[in-house]
C-alpha cells in the first residue's frame, strides 16, 4: 500500500462546477500538506500549502485537512477550463526535510466550457 | 517563478551511454533535487544536494549519480542509461523552509 493515495481520474466537470479532489495517507504523522497544480508538459507548481489539521482559503481555492480520518481535500470553487491541469498532494512529517516529502500520483482535471 | 532552469529540455539517447541533465539556479538556494515522474508512480526522488559537495540519495537513486560543484548548478548523471530511465525530471529548489519548486522538466527517452 503507498503511503499516499490519489484517485489518477480523469475527472470530467462542467465550467462553474465545484470540484473536489481528495487525498488518503497511512502516516499519521504528516503534518506538512501541500497542493499543487501541474499543466500539461510543465513542472508541478505549488498551490496550497496547510499545517495540521483545519482549512485554508485562497480565491476560488479551499484546502482542507482531516487528519483523524487521514484525508485530504483541494475544493475549487466556479471552476474554469484552466483549471484544467493534473493536481497532485504532497505531505511531509517534518518542517525542514523535504528530502521527506512523499507525494501523490496526482489526479487529471478537465474542465469543460 | 523560482529561477530554475533545465538543459536540456529534450533529449533522445541510446541504451549505455552517458547522459547528463542540468540544473542551474539563480536566487543562492541551499537545498537543490532531483525528482523523476512516471505514470502511476509519481513524483519520486533520486537525489538531493544542501550545500556545494553535499549530496544524498533519495527513494531511486540507482543508476544515477549528482554533482554540485558551485551552489548554482545541480547536475545528474546516468552514467550508462536504460530503458528504464525514459523518463520526465524535474530539478526543485527549497525554498521558505519546506516548500519545494520544480522547473520545467527534462525529457529524456532510452532507445
Amino acid at each position: 500500500q503507498k503511503e499516499v493515495e490519489q484517485d489518477p481520474g480523469p475527472l470530467s466537470v462542467p465550467e462553474g462546477a465545484i470540484v473536489s479532489l481528495n487525498c488518503t495517507y497511512s502516516n499519521s504523522a504528516f503534518q506538512y500538506f501541500m497542493w499543487y497544480r501541474q499543466y500539461s508538459r510543465k513542472g508541478p507548481e505549488l498551490l496550497m500549502y496547510t499545517y495540521s489539521s483545519g482549512n485554508k482559503e485562497d480565491g476560488r481555492f479551499t484546502a482542507q485537512v482531516d487528519k483523524s480520518s487521514k484525508y485530504i481535500s483541494l475544493f475549487i470553487r466556479d471552476s474554469q477550463p484552466s483549471d484544467s491541469a493534473t493536481y497532485l498532494c504532497a505531505m511531509s512529517q517534518t518542517y525542514y526535510n523535504t528530502d521527506k516529502l512523499i507525494f501523490g500520483t496526482g489526479t487529471r482535471l478537465q474542465v469543460f466550457p | 517563478d523560482a529561477g530554475i532552469t533545465q538543459s536540456p529540455r529534450h533529449k533522445v539517447t541510446e541504451t549505455g551511454t552517458p547522459v547528463t541533465l542540468r540544473c542551474h539556479q539563480t536566487e543562492n538556494h541551499r537545498y537543490m533535487y532531483w525528482y523523476r515522474q512516471d505514470p502511476g508512480h509519481g513524483l519520486r526522488l533520486i537525489h538531493y544536494s544542501y550545500g556545494v559537495k553535499d549530496t544524498d540519495k533519495g527513494e531511486v537513486s540507482d543508476g544515477y549519480s549528482v554533482s554540485r560543484s558551485k551552489t548554482e548548478d545541480f547536475l545528474l548523471t546516468l552514467e550508462s542509461a536504460t530503458s528504464s530511465q525514459t523518463s520526465v525530471y524535474f530539478c526543485a529548489i527549497e525554498q521558505n523552509g519546506n516548500t519545494i519548486y520544480f522547473g520545467e522538466g527534462s525529457w529524456l527517452t532510452v532507445v
